[in-house]
């Protein structure tokens, strides 16, 4: 596996449901991001983590909770989301938060609330 | 504030053709990156290019070039002879350095709202 993998690739899920999007990077990066592209928006960052420290929650809603176990994996969970939540959930990472390390990123996951 | 700007929501060309996709951005700090990523729609962000603030200089890289001009405060990317692969979405970016407990610096990364170009056969 090489650069950030994200699952599920595409993900339906009801309002009461309770589900989690992972992500993994295999770059050896210390920094992890969530971010949201919904159509039509710019890409809204969510969280950033840096050495499994959570550095940024931007005023995500608590029904998105992420954690972050170790450097290399990412997760996101979901429960009780509304359907305006319907969008791509890209992960990325980059060597550290602080500074201007480029960011690398993942396919995403296409998560649609019904 | 931070900001970038790409105005042209959507370009559409045939193959070939030459393309610019402007870029412009708002920042008060003299140390800062900008960026440009491809999105193509499988949905990954793939990086193209960084670029700092302290260098000015043009840079190509096969079909693909960039005109960085502080001047303007632009950062516009041109394909030359674009080819139908080369049909995404394309987003500037805008860094600056963040303080936090691991850095002296402060960081923020801000993406334009993207140019959606289309290379028609």
């Amino acid at each position: 596996e090489t650069g950030v993998t994200q699952t599920p690739r595409h993900l339906v899920m009801g309002m009461t449901n309770k589900k989690s999007l992972k992500c993994e990077q295999h770059l050896g990066h210390n920094a992890m991001y969530w971010y949201k592209q919904s159509a039509k928006k710019p890409l809204e960052l969510m969280f950033v983590y840096n050495f499994k420290e959570q550095t940024e929650n931007n005023s995500v809603p608590s029904r998105f909770s992420p954690e972050c176990p170790n450097s290399s994996h990412l997760f996101l969970h979901l429960h009780t989301l509304q359907p305006e939540d319907s969008a791509l959930y890209l992960c990325a990472s980059s060597q550290a938060a602080g500074g201007t390390d480029t960011q690398y990123f993942g396919p995403g996951t296409r998560l649609t609330v019904l | 504030a931070q900001k970038v700007t790409q105005a042209q929501t959507e370009i559409s060309v045939v193959e070939k053709e030459d393309v610019t996709l402007d870029c412009v951005y708002e920042t008060r700090d003299t140390t800062y990156y900008l960026f440009w990523y491809k999105q193509p729609p499988s949905g990954e962000l793939v990086f193209l290019i960084r670029r700092n603030s302290f260098d000015e200089q043009n840079e190509i890289s096969g079909r693909y070039s960039w005109n960085f001009q502080k001047s303007t405060s632009s950062f516009n990317f041109t394909i030359t002879a674009s080819q139908v692969v080369d049909s995404a979405v394309y987003f500037c970016a805008l860094s600056s350095a963040r303080q936090d407990k691991y850095t002296s610096g402060t960081y923020k990364y801000i993406f334009g709202t993207g140019t959606r170009l289309k290379v028609l056969a």
